[in-house]
């Protein structure tokens, strides 16, 4: 069965400092990989995505990821957090399938707090 | 605007008494998924749907029934609701495609107390 583990639940960061999240997941196959963010009291936005071609993605708000295959790892990256950064982030996969539309599957949540 | 809605936003209720949260999406996707949101837990998918009259169970299913009788609506139903569906739901949509996305677009939430 497919999971998705992300190792840090809850991480603290001073404004101008580098973020990185962990994200491992396990299946076999064919991924497409996602991290959505979720702010307080909002409903979960995609951040980035992930389907096949360069492992390096950029998504909104500075943000980018990595896929690496050989790790099962998609981390979350960004090189300067604001305080506005302060959020929920889920990492979640699914199988790749052609126009299957596709489950997520979803890590527990990793919450962030930037203090200004 | 495309996105996806439901109702209500807030709700309190209490053990046994049936509720349906409505869920609509405006943007002819044809998978429609509800998950709840529990702290530590991520978000766990109970029910969806690849197409108007085709639902299926997903991880968490106990407790909810679903329908699809026109593609743009997809709601949940808790027929006798207990305090372990306390909970915050999420509705989603996407499209199977072409082109093929599997990008999930997800409602505001619905917050679920039962007494």
């Amino acid at each position: 069965a497919q999971s998705v583990s992300q190792h840090n639940h809850h991480v603290i960061l001073s404004e101008a400092a580098s973020l990185e999240l962990g994200c491992n997941y396990s299946y076999g196959g064919t991924v497409n990989l996602f991290w959505y963010v979720q702010y307080p009291g909002q409903h979960l936005q995609l951040l980035l995505k992930y389907f096949s071609g360069d492992p390096l993605v950029k998504g909104i708000k500075g943000f980018e990821a990595e896929f690496i295959k050989s790790k099962f790892s998609f981390n979350l990256r960004k090189p300067s957090v604001q305080w506005s950064d302060t959020a929920e982030y889920f990492c979640a996969v699914n199988a790749a399938g052609s126009g299957t539309g596709g489950k997520l599957i979803f890590g527990q949540g990793t919450e962030l707090s930037v203090k200004p | 605007e495309a996105q996806v809605t439901q109702n209500p936003r807030y709700l309190i209720t209490v053990t046994g008494k049936k509720l349906t949260v409505t869920c609509s999406q405006n943007m002819n996707h044809e998978y429609m998924s509800w998950y709840r949101q529990d702290p530590g837990l991520g978000l766990r998918q109970i029910y969806y749907s690849m197409n108007v009259e085709v639902t299926d169970k997903g991880d968490v299913p106990e407790g909810y029934k679903v329908s699809r009788k026109e593609k743009r609506n997809f709601p949940l139903i808790l027929e006798s609701p207990s305090p372990n569906q306390t909970s915050l739901y999420f509705c989603a949509s996407s499209s199977r495609g072409p082109p093929v996305s599997n990008e999930q677009f997800f409602g505001p939430g619905t917050r679920l107390t039962v007494l």
